[in-house]
């Protein structure tokens, strides 16, 4: 089936450095990606999204860049702070015969800003 | 204020004995959809609705039942709960399925012994 797939599965970064969380998804149809975060407690939040007739996006110090021809999706976070520690979730759109479209989530990343 | 809530957010129970996890969302959303998050698999969604009466499986649905009588409300029912069922699980909802924010609850920690 169609799938994603999200490395690395944890990243530590000092805080002020930068960090990327890169995806790869397998449905050339896939048009819509977004990107999620959890913190300690809580559920998943939108934090970005990028749609497929766009390369980059960019939110202050989050940024997502979209290679359509590659199939993978990254996000890029500058100038970390410490409350940017957290799990991150990609996903992207596919489309199911019969029952219409669904998000796949990648596995997850969880990020760590030491101070 | 927009959002999902789920009851309980924490629940402890024992083999066989049956369990309902509820979930209400307050946006009018047509579609909501029940994930379990587990480590190292991601989210990976259980059963969706894509409005009232109407629900179909998800990718892991295997010993869950939902029902979507009225459009807030999306329970998840666990008939006979294993141990492979521990696990986090939350509730989502969202105008479309695939191309809108979608809202996830607070989350419900459960563990059957």
């Amino acid at each position: 089936g169609e799938n994603v797939e999200q490395h690395p599965s944890t990243l530590s970064v000092q805080e002020g450095d930068s960090a990327v969380i890169k995806c790869t998804y397998s449905d050339s149809a896939s048009n819509y990606f977004p990107w999620y975060k959890q913190e300690l407690g809580k559920g998943p939040q939108l934090i970005i999204d990028i749609r497929s007739n766009v390369g980059e996006k960019k939110d202050q110090r989050i940024a997502v860049t979209l290679n359509k021809t590659a199939k993978h999706f990254s996000l890029h976070i500058t100038e970390t702070q410490p409350e940017d520690s957290a799990v991150y979730f990609c996903a992207a759109s596919i489309l199911i015969y019969n029952q219409g479209g669904k998000l796949i989530f990648g596995q997850g990343t969880e990020l760590s800003v030491k101070p | 204020e927009a959002q999902v809530t789920q009851n309980p957010r924490y629940l402890i129970t024992v083999t066989g004995k049956k369990l309902t996890v509820t979930c209400s969302q307050n946006m009018n959303h047509e579609y909501m959809s029940w994930y379990r998050q587990d480590p190292g698999l991601g989210l990976r969604q259980i059963y969706y609705s894509m409005n009232v009466e109407v629900t179909d499986k998800g990718d892991v649905p295997e010993g869950y039942k939902v029902s979507r009588k009225e459009k807030r409300n999306f329970p998840l029912i666990l008939e006979s709960p294993s141990p492979n069922q521990t696990s986090l699980y939350f509730c989502a909802s969202s105008l479309s399925p695939d191309t809108d924010t979608q809202y996830f609850g607070p989350g419900t920690r459960l563990t059957v012994l």
